[in-house]
């Protein structure tokens, strides 16, 4: 099945422990991305990869890393979480372009204390 | 990426009826524009795109309109049906020296359907 994954789906953590969110997608897609999702701001782009190991910062950079040293993944990493980073995350694919249809993962709720 | 901004944070329609959500960009320069559909507890699903060249394109059930005069973008769902119940999100494409690798999102509208 086609899919796009992340994990953990769930995370409570402290400020400062550095935490890294898992993403893989099967679908042999060139362009991944992170966002994260606020009420009242929506949907907003965190990072994107066009290919492995080229990385873009998107509108919301600050606070995060990613690497994309495999095709198939992306993670995203808070090398020191802070309450403000409190959001639900999600992570895409697509084939080439963000324009072309993007398939998202279900999502990772977390919660920075 | 500039903001890509909705007119009304909710909308209810009549089960049956057309629907019309609207959108407005700030960014002229933008390629494309796609809306999203986002149903409770998942992540977002592509509906249809549209690119800067075209003023109108179908789907199943669904057109994109694209103003480029007034910077204006609306997705018309037709015979809305209860399943059409969601946050819907435009997004337009940016990036610099020629590309168009980012992407940004405006803030949704809710499509409430009534029975």
């Amino acid at each position: 099945e086609a899919q796009v994954t992340q994990n953990p789906r769930y995370l409570i953590t402290v400020t400062g422990k550095k935490l890294t969110v898992t993403c893989s997608q099967n679908m042999n897609h060139e362009y991944m991305s992170w966002y994260r999702q606020d009420p009242g701001l929506g949907l907003r782009q965190i990072y994107y990869s066009m290919n492995v190991e080229v990385t873009d910062k998107g509108d919301v950079p600050e606070g995060y890393k990613v690497s994309r040293k495999e095709k198939r993944n992306f993670p995203l990493i808070l090398e020191s979480p802070s309450p403000n980073q409190t959001s639900l995350y999600f992570c895409a694919s697509s084939l080439f372009k963000p324009w072309t249809e993007q398939f998202f993962g279900p999502g990772t709720r977390l919660t920075v204390l | 990426g500039e903001s890509v901004g909705l007119h009304l944070p909710t909308l209810s329609v009549q089960e049956g009826d057309n629907s019309i959500i609207n959108c407005a960009y700030s960014n002229s320069a933008s390629d494309y524009f796609i809306w999203y559909k986002q149903e409770s507890g998942k992540g977002p699903q592509f509906i249809i795109d549209i690119r800067s060249n075209m003023d109108k394109r179908q789907g199943q059930r669904v057109t994109v309109l694209l103003n480029k005069t007034v910077k204006h973008l609306s997705l018309q769902i037709a015979a809305t049906q209860p399943g059409d119940s969601a946050v819907y999100f435009c997004a337009e494409t940016w990036g610099s020296g020629g590309g168009a690798d980012g992407l940004t999102f405006g803030k949704g509208t809710h499509l409430i359907i009534q029975p």
